[in-house]
């Protein structure tokens, strides 16, 4: 069965700082895509950002980046200058294959700090 | 992307009696989903609303408990029946067009408490 995985059930740091959250995946397609979504605690579930496999380019979206590296299926998401609405849980997504349904990690629990 | 709304947006209901939560997109989406989220974990998917058709259900997930109907391309509703404590979670709805980005939007969630 395709995985996800999040190693970090949680994390904290101070606001500024910058913080990178795990991911790893598990699929044999040759091309597909990854999401990283981030629900705060109004629990409204928002795509942070989207990376495409076949780009070798990372995905940037303002203070929000991802490290993708396809050959360790590795899909982390770096925040710069965390801003304390940055706090929520952030799950990292993957396409089940062959199929339009979304597989999602256990989720880290990220607090900023003032 | 898209604008979706559910209701309601908690209620707090008797064990063994049930609820319709509805689900509405400002605009036609190929797919709709259903997907549970009990307190402190990860989402879980019940199953894809087919428009005209019966959906599609995930296992350990089934139609006489958890009811869907998908009657146009920019509805849905899923019922929770015969409710006990162990239903008590949040429920979303979530949509995506027919691309191949496979990317979902959600709702704002329904929070439903079983006592």
């Amino acid at each position: 069965a395709q995985t996800v995985t999040q190693s970090q059930p949680e994390m904290s740091v101070q606001e500024a700082e910058t913080v990178t959250l795990s991911c790893t995946y598990d699929t044999s397609e040759s091309n597909y895509y990854l999401f990283w979504y981030k629900q705060p605690p109004s629990r409204q579930m928002i795509l942070v950002i989207r990376q495409e496999a076949y780009k070798q380019q990372n995905a940037t979206e303002n203070r929000f980046s991802v490290n993708f590296q396809k050959a360790a299926k590795s899909f982390s998401l770096k925040i710069s200058d965390s801003q304390l609405g940055d706090t929520a849980m952030y799950f990292c997504a993957s396409p089940i294959q062959g199929a339009q349904k979304l597989v999602f990690g256990q989720g880290t629990r990220l607090t900023i700090n003032p | 992307s898209a604008v979706i709304s559910q209701k309601p947006s908690r209620d707090i209901c008797q064990r063994g009696t049930s609820l319709t939560i509805q689900c509405q997109v400002d605009s036609q989406v190929t797919m709709m989903f259903w997907y549970r989220q009990q307190p402190g974990q990860s989402l879980t998917l019940i199953a894809t609303a087919n428009q005209g058709s019966e959906a599609t259900y995930e296992s350990g997930f089934v139609i006489d408990k958890f009811p869907i109907s998908r009657p146009n391309l920019t509805f849905s509703t899923l019922t929770v029946s015969n409710m006990s404590p162990e239903d008590s979670s949040i429920y979303l709805c979530s949509v995506a067009r027919q691309t191949s980005t496979y990317e979902q939007y959600f709702g704002p969630g329904t929070r439903l408490t079983v006592t």
